[in-house]
């Protein structure tokens, strides 16, 4: 089985910082990597697909990058809707997550 | 506008079966062939992908779940259904169904997402 490992597992930051999340995958899964938003409550929202498209709707400053093994999601400028928890996704065999990122207010 | 609606008892005993139905409208599940999914969330934790079904009944299964999970799929009524067996206080979540964003494959995420269904195991 391919695990997903996120870091950090919480996060503390302001309007306006730039956040950074991190996820590793136990093999190389190429590009196949989703980033989702999701707030209490709520369904998962996919923000980007295949490591760094992003999602029909979703704001520009959020952007995914990396391929392999590593993989990042950049939130340029976090703004007041962003706080939530993020959860990465392989689907280069079956689908697996990452135990998630809760990007908090300091 | 595709939507999911999860509906099925919010309670199950121990050791009994949990069984899960997902409404699909604002279009026909068999207008292409998606791999339609389940995926849980326990309370506070995170999510975990159960089983996948296209609409000509092929599935994937979760090799952790797979001894005690059957998908099933029925196009002319848009559903898709879950069957847990043998449930213990760890299946205890809030179970979604989902659609990927890409037909004909499983290399996709997960698009369109249903509101989620709370299931709670307990006696």
């Amino acid at each position: 089985d391919i695990q997903m490992t996120q870091s950090p597992s919480t996060l503390s930051a302001s309007v306006g910082d730039r956040v950074t999340i991190t996820c590793r995958a136990s093999y190389s899964i190429g590009s196949w990597l989703a980033w989702y938003q999701q707030k209490p409550g709520k369904a998962p929202k996919l923000l980007i697909y295949k490591a760094s498209n992003i999602q029909s709707g979703v704001p520009s400053r959020f952007r995914g990058s990396g391929s392999g093994t590593q993989f990042t999601l950049t939130i340029s400028s976090l703004q007041p809707d962003d706080f939530a928890t993020y959860y990465c996704q392989q689907y280069n065999g079956y689908w697996t997550f990452g135990q998630g990122t809760k990007v908090e207010f300091k | 506008q595709l939507q999911l609606q999860e509906s099925g008892p919010g309670l199950v005993k121990p050791s009994e079966t949990l069984s899960l139905t997902c409404t699909v409208s604002g279009g026909s599940m068999s207008s292409s062939s998606y791999y339609w999914g389940w995926i849980r969330q326990p309370p506070g934790k995170g999510l975990e992908w159960i089983a996948s079904i296209s609409d000509s009944g092929s599935t994937y299964y979760n090799p952790s779940l797979k001894s005690r999970v059957t998908i099933s799929i029925d196009t002319s009524k848009n559903q898709f259904s879950l069957k847990v067996t043998s449930v213990t206080a760890a299946d205890t979540a809030v179970y979604y169904c989902a659609r990927p964003a890409d037909p004909n494959t499983v290399t996709t995420a997960f698009d369109y997402w249903g509101q989620g269904t709370l299931v709670t195991v307990s006696s």
